[in-house]
């Protein structure tokens, strides 16, 4: 069981940019999530994936903002013409569908918009 | 809406000083409590998982317990590698599966 991997694992854009990043999750894992983290504050959820379907989305995330899964597979979170707000740390999570509820975290893709 | 609030926001301990960091937590129904603990840089590391009050779970220097309005995670005699932020996060029942984190508690234990 390798964990959650994620890339980039830093990214330095300008503003009006687009950015993608990436999320593995752990093998089998049906569900994938994505957090946003900003400096002295906990994860802020954004979105859900059940396999390839996208069930929750948060109203934080705005129209720049897009997800998807493939084959419910790896995940993409690409973010538009992106503002210095976006500037935070980016977290992917996956859990089993085996009952269990716990999410496990990948190391996180930091962004820094100038 | 769901909320967690952690207190308190950081903690500085002699190592060997126990103490108790507090999670409390309004939800429309719980489904569980979570505790991770997050090094600087890093992604948060799952610890517990509480499901109903009452509940306790152990890991090592670590304890978590479960009431209907607040969670508690005891650290016995720390040592300076449990230095890190701790969060709590609770998951409603329902179809959401989102975990709402509160904003940490920063623990420092120095030597």
């Amino acid at each position: 069981d390798t964990g959650v991997s994620q890339n980039p694992r830093h990214k330095i854009t300008k503003r009006g940019q687009n950015v993608t990043f990436r999320c593995d999750p752990i093998s089998e894992h049906n569900r994938l999530y994505w957090y946003r983290q900003t400096l002295g504050q906990g994860p802020e959820f954004l979105t859900y994936f059940q396999n390839e379907a996208q069930l929750e989305k948060s109203r934080l995330l705005s129209d720049r903002f897009s997800a998807e899964r493939p084959k419910g597979s790896f995940s993409t979170l690409e973010i538009q013409r992106t503002e210095q707000g976006d500037s935070a740390m980016y977290l992917c999570a996956s859990s089993s569908r085996d009952g269990s509820y716990e999410q496990y975290f990948g190391p996180g893709t930091r962004l820094t918009v100038t | 809406e769901d909320q967690v609030t952690q207190s308190p926001e950081a903690l500085r301990l002699q190592e060997g000083e126990s103490s108790s960091l507090n999670c409390s937590y309004t939800v429309s129904g719980l489904r569980g409590l979570f505790w991770y603990r997050q090094d600087p840089g890093k992604g948060p590391e799952f610890l517990f998982t509480l499901y109903s009050a009452g509940e306790e779970k152990e890991k090592e220097r670590l304890k978590a317990t479960l009431t209907k309005k607040e969670s508690f995670l005891h650290i016995t005699a720390p040592k300076p590698e449990d230095s890190a932020t701790y969060l709590c996060a609770v998951q409603a029942v329902g179809g959401a599966q989102k975990l709402v984190f509160g904003q940490g508690t920063r623990l420092t234990i120095n030597p």
